[in-house]
Formats: C-alpha cells, structure tokens, sequence
C-alpha cells in the first residue's frame, strides 16, 4: 500500500490559517470516510485530532477542522497558536482492510 | 479512562522474534465495538499500521500485507491484554512500536487511546 502524500512542511503566523492537504486515491481517502488526522509533538504518541474526515473529539480545539474533496482530505488549523507547532499525519481505510497513513508535514508557526 | 501500558524488551537479535505487550485498563480487549492495534514508527517508514484483534462473536485479525507473512496478533482474555510476535526480524524493524485502540472497528482508523511506545532495536 503506497502511502498518502502530504506536504513536508508548512509553516504559518500566529494567529493566521494554515491547510495541510493528503492525497490518496480511488481505493483509500475517495471511496472511504475513515480518514483521520493526528498531531504529534517531539517524543510524544500521536493524538487524534479529526476522525471521519470532518469530526472533532471530545476536547480537541474547534480551530482544528477537516475537509474532503475527492481524493483529497484537509485539515485546517485557524488562529495558528505556538503549541500548534508539531507534525501532522493523515490516515485512512483502504480497499483489502487495511490502513495507510500519509508521510507527514510539519507545522512551523513562524 | 483507558490505559494502555506496554512491555517487552527493547533490544532483538537479527533473525529473532519481537515480542510486546500491551496491558488495558478501562477497556476490555473482548469489547464487541472496539479493535486494538499494533503501530510503529521509524525515521524511514513513517508511521505504519501492522495489525489488529477484535472480538465479535469470534476473533478476528487484520494484518498489513507488509508484514502478513511474520506477523501474530494475541488477545489474551484472562489478563485483559494482547501481544504482537514480529518474526525474522531485520535491523529495517527497528522502530516505537506503539499499541492503540480504535473505538469502533467500523472506521477502522480512529485510533484514540495509544500506549507509551517502546523503542525495539534489531542489532546483534
């Protein structure tokens, strides 16, 4: 299973938006609503932070949005804060039940 | 809350079995919604899915097609815990394994509770 491609790094002020997008394919993010996305600080597991594509968990920040447009899934961080600085990994469902994950891309806030 | 405590040793010989556990406290590894799964990172792998066990009825597992041919996925029910056996293990497994449960086994990828991570080396 190839993984999915997302940015290497991004970077953003405080305070403004910043995208991350991860592309998949017709087998995996564009036939599938199991995507989600997690944030990792250094030497820290990963948190999850948007499931189903579009769904907070229970005390994760409403900054924190995600978005889907064919093979393509986004997370969109608004109000950039300085925490907010760690890497970012896409997931999702694929076709023959397993799952594959996007190389990450890490948030610089500037 | 749930917990999930890992144990295992952190150094393996090319050629060994790799072999971790992962105790669960607030969840039961029989939950008929939830899975537990077995993740590892390393600097040239990235993230990577290895496998899981769930209950319904009976027990099930997936494994990634990456690691099919050497890889056992445990529960064991009497200790509320389960176990990942990494066979023919290379100095390429060298990775933090992680243990995580997903909540509902229908999406497959909501990983919500991960264990601490143990670092595996495979060096003789």
């Amino acid at each position: 299973q190839s993984a999915l491609t997302q940015p290497a790094s991004v970077s953003g002020p405080p305070g403004q938006s910043i995208t991350i997008s991860c592309t998949g394919t017709s087998s995996d993010v564009g036939v599938y609503n199991s995507v989600s996305w997690y944030q990792q600080h250094p030497g820290k597991a990963p948190k999850l932070m948007i499931y189903d594509v579009t769904k907070r968990p229970s005390g994760v920040s409403n900054r924190f949005s995600g978005s889907k447009s064919g093979n393509t899934v986004s997370l969109t961080i608004s109000g950039l804060q300085a925490e907010d600085e760690a890497d970012y990994y896409c997931t999702s469902y694929t076709s023959g039940t397993t799952v594959v994950f996007g190389g990450g891309t890490k948030l610089t806030v500037l | 809350q749930v917990q999930l405590q890992q144990s295992g040793p952190g150094l393996v010989k090319p050629s060994q079995t790799l072999s971790l556990t992962c105790a669960i406290s607030g969840d039961s590894v029989s939950s008929k919604s939830a899975a537990w799964n077995w993740i590892r990172q390393s600097p040239s792998r990235g993230l990577e899915w290895l496998g899981r066990t769930y209950y319904r009825s009976k027990w099930y597992n997936d494994y990634a097609v990456s690691v099919r041919s050497r890889i056992t996925i445990t529960p064991d029910t009497s200790k509320n815990q389960f176990s990942l056996q990494l066979n023919s293990v290379t100095p390429e497994d060298t990775a933090v394994y992680y243990c995580v449960r997903d909540p509902r086994i229908t999406s497959a990828v909501t990983f919500d509770y991960w264990g601490q991570g143990t670092l595996v080396t495979v060096s003789s």
